[in-house]
C-alpha cells in the first residue's frame, strides 16, 4: 500500500529566508505525487504536481518540488518565503488512475517577519 | 465557475441529532470523494464515489453514510452524532475523462462541525 511522510509537523522561518519541506512516500511503481497548500480556514489548493518527465516541477507561489526515485522523496522549495506562505502543506502520493491519492499528516509552516 | 461547494460552512449539533452534508461540483468530474480533518491527523478518507452510481468506503466510515445523488453531487450524513465525528469536513472531486489528471483533487471550503 502507498504511504506518504511528512517527517516535520511544524517548520518555522524568518521572511526572505529559503524553505525546504521534506515528503517521502513508499510505492512500488512510478507514482503520481502532489503538494498542496491549506490557509487557516480554507480547503486544500494544489501546488504542483509530477506525473512524469522532468523531475523539477514549478508550481504556482513560487514553489517548486523535485522528484528523487532514488530517494523517494518529493521535497518542496521555496527560494524567498513570504508572510503570506503561512500555511499547512500536505503532500500526497497516488498510483495513477485510483482515484485515491494519500495524504500525509501535513507541515505547518510559521513565518516570522 | 464556483468549483466546489459545501453547505452548511458551520453547524453545531447535539449527541443524537442528524444532519446532512452538502456538496456539490461544476466541473464535469467523474469522482467525488469525503474527507475529515482533525488536528494532528491530517486527512482521513470517509467515502468515496468513483463515478455516478458507486459509492465505498474509505478509512473512517463508521457513523456516516453517503448519498451520490447524481453527478454533480455527493451528499455525507451524519445519522446519530456523536462528539468524536466534532472535525471539519472536507468535500473534494477529481476526473475528467482518463489519466494521470484524475487523480488531482479539487477541494470544496469544509464544514465545520461540533457535537456537543
Amino acid at each position: 500500500a502507498q504511504s506518504v511522510t511528512q517527517p516535520d509537523i511544524h517548520i518555522t522561518v524568518s521572511e526572505g529566508a529559503s524553505l525546504e519541506l521534506r515528503c517521502n512516500y513508499s510505492y512500488g511503481a512510478t507514482p503520481y505525487l502532489f503538494w498542496y497548500v491549506q490557509s487557516p480556514g480554507q480547503g486544500l489548493q494544489l501546488l504542483l504536481k509530477y506525473f512524469s518527465g522532468d523531475t523539477l516541477v514549478q508550481g504556482i507561489k513560487g514553489f517548486e518540488a523535485e522528484f528523487k526515485r532514488s530517494q523517494s522523496s518529493f521535497n518542496l522549495r521555496k527560494p524567498s518565503v513570504h508572510w503570506s506562505d503561512a500555511a499547512e502543506y500536505f503532500c500526497a502520493v497516488s498510483s495513477g488512475g485510483s482515484y485515491i491519492p494519500t495524504f500525509g499528516r501535513g507541515t505547518s509552516l510559521i513565518v516570522h517577519p | 465557475n464556483a468549483g466546489v461547494t459545501q453547505t452548511p460552512k458551520f453547524q453545531v449539533l447535539k449527541t443524537g441529532q442528524s444532519m446532512t452534508l452538502q456538496c456539490a461540483q461544476d466541473m464535469n468530474h467523474n469522482s467525488m470523494y469525503w474527507y475529515r480533518q482533525d488536528p494532528g491527523m491530517g486527512l482521513r478518507l470517509i467515502y468515496y464515489s468513483a463515478s455516478e452510481g458507486t459509492t465505498d468506503k474509505g478509512e473512517v466510515p463508521n457513523g456516516y453514510n453517503v448519498s451520490r445523488l447524481n453527478k454533480r453531487e455527493f451528499s455525507l450524513r451524519l445519522e446519530s452524532a456523536a462528539p468524536s465525528q466534532t472535525s471539519v469536513y472536507f468535500c473534494a472531486s477529481s476526473g475528467l475523462a482518463g489519466g494521470p489528471k484524475d487523480d488531482e483533487q479539487y477541494f470544496g471550503p469544509g464544514t465545520r462541525l461540533t457535537v456537543t
